[in-house]
């Protein structure tokens, strides 16, 4: 079982829906970021947080909106995307952000823009 | 910044032999270099790591090497088995964490 919980697993949206990935950790970290996953790409950091503060956002387009309300949630916001971003989007957390450390992933929120 | 360039994208090795999947990176600030691997439906987990350091690491069947002249590091698992069948990943953390394309292990029974 793991200690960062994703939803939806899976969601389909049109290109003018708004929906929201939420991402939760029991792990007790004080980092949280989002990554997206295409295929035969590396891993593609996207926002990263720590203790709620954002640190990086990695020339990611406005249409993806993070938001930490705590250290223990995550969420990004999507609207108006367009079909290229399609992907597996993975959370992760560890324990303090840029550091050395191991990163834990959840089981990734699969997206499909129609 | 860091570039972390990834081989094979894909190998198939019979049951019982070895496997060893190959990184190089570029910025030779670069200290910590972790393998994660990915089973399908997954998030990627943290299988084994390296700090500069050290040259070499080994648990049970896996092991890595790192060689900081050449910023080349590898990944080798021994005596493979069906479960380790999944996507590999390595990474390099300068000032910040960078990804490998993955390796596609298929182990074959």
């Amino acid at each position: 079982e793991t200690g960062v919980t994703q939803t939806p697993r899976h969601l389909v949206m049109g290109m003018t829906n708004k929906k929201s990935l939420k991402c939760e950790q029991h792990l007790g970290h004080n980092a949280m970021y989002w990554y997206k996953q295409s295929a035969k790409k590396p891993l593609e950091l996207m926002f990263v947080y720590n203790f709620k503060e954002q640190t990086e956002n990695n020339s990611v387009p406005s249409r993806f909106s993070p938001e930490c309300p705590n250290s223990s949630h995550l969420f990004l916001h999507l609207h108006t995307l367009q079909p290229e971003d399609s992907a597996l989007y993975l959370c992760a957390s560890s324990s303090y952000a840029a550091g050395a450390g191991e990163l834990f992933f959840g089981e990734g929120s699969r997206l499909t823009v129609l | 910044g860091e570039n972390v360039e990834q081989h094979p994208s894909t190998l198939s090795v019979q049951e019982g032999d070895s496997a060893v999947i190959k990184c190089t990176y570029s910025d030779s600030a670069s200290n910590y270099f972790p393998w994660y691997k990915q089973e399908l439906g997954k998030g990627p987990q943290l299988i084994i790591d390296i700090r500069s350091n050290v040259g070499e690491k080994k648990d049970q069947r896996i092991a890595v090497t790192l060689n900081k002249t050449a910023k080349h590091f590898s990944l080798h698992i021994t005596e493979t088995q069906p479960e380790d069948s999944a996507v590999y990943f390595c990474a390099a953390n300068g000032n910040k964490l960078v990804f490998g394309a993955g390796t596609i292990l298929r182990v074959k029974s």
